[in-house]
């Protein structure tokens, strides 16, 4: 399998659920990124990893919390989140000092909470 | 800071007709250039990048050019199709430390037979 795969496509749960995101990449990329993409918003950036060191973290609530345990994978942790958290959430890498290469997205992770 | 901005959407054509999305940005030093394409319920894809200026990225038909001079990105196709109905975000990267994608807001474009 190629490029940057997210798990589940889909996940609807309950403000007092805990669940997690995971995202795979299989292009030897040395960072990863959470983003969020709300209906009518621009994309925001949550967390940045780069060489397995969280780099940056932009105000997010504690109800989400980022881990990643080898530069392959990213995930991002769910608990008692709010009905507003409902988005599409975009993992992505890249190479670090490579710019002129952009990022590769995954899918997304289609995000209803209830 | 460093900032892209786009044309408000969304952009609506007829098949074969003649696509321009504008974008301009704000960068210090000499960032990277992309294009972004979000079809629906899917992530974003690349479509197009240049990194110096003048230099012109092209895929699918569409092109855009880097203009330092102008300080825009703007993209073009010749003949759209519905197939190209999606969100294109225009975005920049500079040489910090961590090579930090900056987004415009995307603009949506739908695209009729």
């Amino acid at each position: 399998e190629t490029g940057v795969t997210q798990t589940p496509r889909h996940l609807v749960m309950g403000m007092t659920n805990k669940k997690s995101l995971k995202c795979e990449q299989h292009l030897g990329h040395n960072a990863m990124y959470w983003y969020k993409q709300s209906a009518k918003k621009p994309l925001e950036l949550m967390f940045v990893y780069s060489l397995e060191e969280r780099v940056e973290n932009n105000s997010v609530p504690s109800r989400f919390s980022p881990e990643c345990p080898n530069s392959s994978h990213l995930f991002l942790h769910l608990h008692t989140l709010q009905p507003e958290d409902s988005a599409l959430y975009l993992c992505a890498s890249s190479q670090v000092r490579e710019r002129e290469y952009g990022y590769t997205f995954g899918s997304g992770t289609r995000l209803t909470v209830v | 800071g460093d900032s892209v901005t786009q044309m408000e959407g969304p952009v609506t054509l007829s098949e074969e007709a003649f696509l321009t999305i504008n974008c301009t940005y704000t960068a210090t030093g000499y960032p990277s250039l992309f294009w972004y394409v979000q079809y629906p319920g899917e992530g974003l894809q690349l479509l197009l990048k240049a990194t110096k200026a003048d230099d012109k990225g092209s895929n699918k038909g569409f092109e855009a050019t880097y203009r330092k001079e102008t300080t825009s990105f703007h993209l073009e196709k010749g003949s759209v199709q519905v197939s190209d109905s999606a969100v294109y975000f225009c975005a920049l990267t500079v040489a910090y430390n961590t090579d930090k994608l900056i987004f415009g807001t995307g603009t949506r474009l739908q695209v009729f037979p």
